[in-house]
């Protein structure tokens, strides 16, 4: 059964103090890594697709990159504007996405 | 581009009352339909998916339904409500544009269903 398992479940930083969010998955055939940012009310907001280990993709302050077991989004010097839940989603054969707990982010100026 | 639109934007119903939320995209053709569930502090839990008119999949058993009455159309419904049916409704589209990889899933708007 794929698996989807986010750390830590909230994380408080200072503006411009630098940070990662963890993904760690199961999967039996890995079809995508996707990372997603979600306001308060509002609909998830794509940010990235990853494939295959070793990828990396950036989006200005945003660094996402993935293992074999687990995916990274890296925060560098994050702004109060990124304060966010971060989702990440594993793609399966079967086309669909299992999406893990999130991690709340809160950036405090 | 493409846009997605889901309304009403928030609902509160009565217990036993029926549901009906809807769901367009515009911008593409022939695209996959999600309806998701969100529940306060905790993840996404798929619905129902529909890869074209009319054809409809059920992920979880519940006292919901899914319609495709056209190609950028999802709606998703009642009979009654009951209070666990509470949460917040996302509605997805996508795509399939990589052979041998999952679609990138894109969010509308949200509603937020309150059952009293």
């Amino acid at each position: 059964e794929d698996q989807v398992t986010q750390s830590p479940e909230a994380l408080r930083l200072q503006e411009g103090e630098s940070s990662s969010l963890n993904c760690s998955y199961t999967v039996s055939g890995l079809r995508g890594l996707f990372w997603y940012r979600q306001d308060p009310g509002k609909g998830p907001e794509f940010l990235f697709t990853l494939y295959s280990a070793g990828e990396e993709k950036e989006k200005e302050r945003l660094k996402a990159t993935l293992t074999k077991k687990e995916s990274f989004l890296h925060i560098t010097a994050p702004k109060p504007e990124d304060s966010a839940t971060y989702l990440c989603a594993l793609g399966n054969a079967g086309n669909m996405l299992t999406f893990g707990g999130g991690t709340r982010l809160m950036v405090k100026p | 581009s493409q846009t997605i639109h889901q309304w009403p934007a928030t609902l509160v119903q009565p217990v036993g009352s029926p549901l009906s939320l809807e769901c367009t995209v515009e911008g593409t053709s022939n695209p996959n339909l999600y309806w998701y569930r969100q529940a306060a502090g905790r993840g996404l839990q798929l619905l129902f998916y529909s890869v074209g008119i009319g054809q409809i999949s059920s992920e979880v058993p519940q006292n919901l339904s899914a319609s495709r009455p056209q190609d950028r159309q999802f709606i998703l419904s009642s009979k009654k409500l009951l209070l666990s049916d509470s949460g917040f409704y996302l509605c997805a589209w996508s795509t399939h544009l990589r052979v041998g990889t999952a679609d990138t899933q894109y969010f509308g708007p949200g509603t937020r269903l309150t059952v009293l």
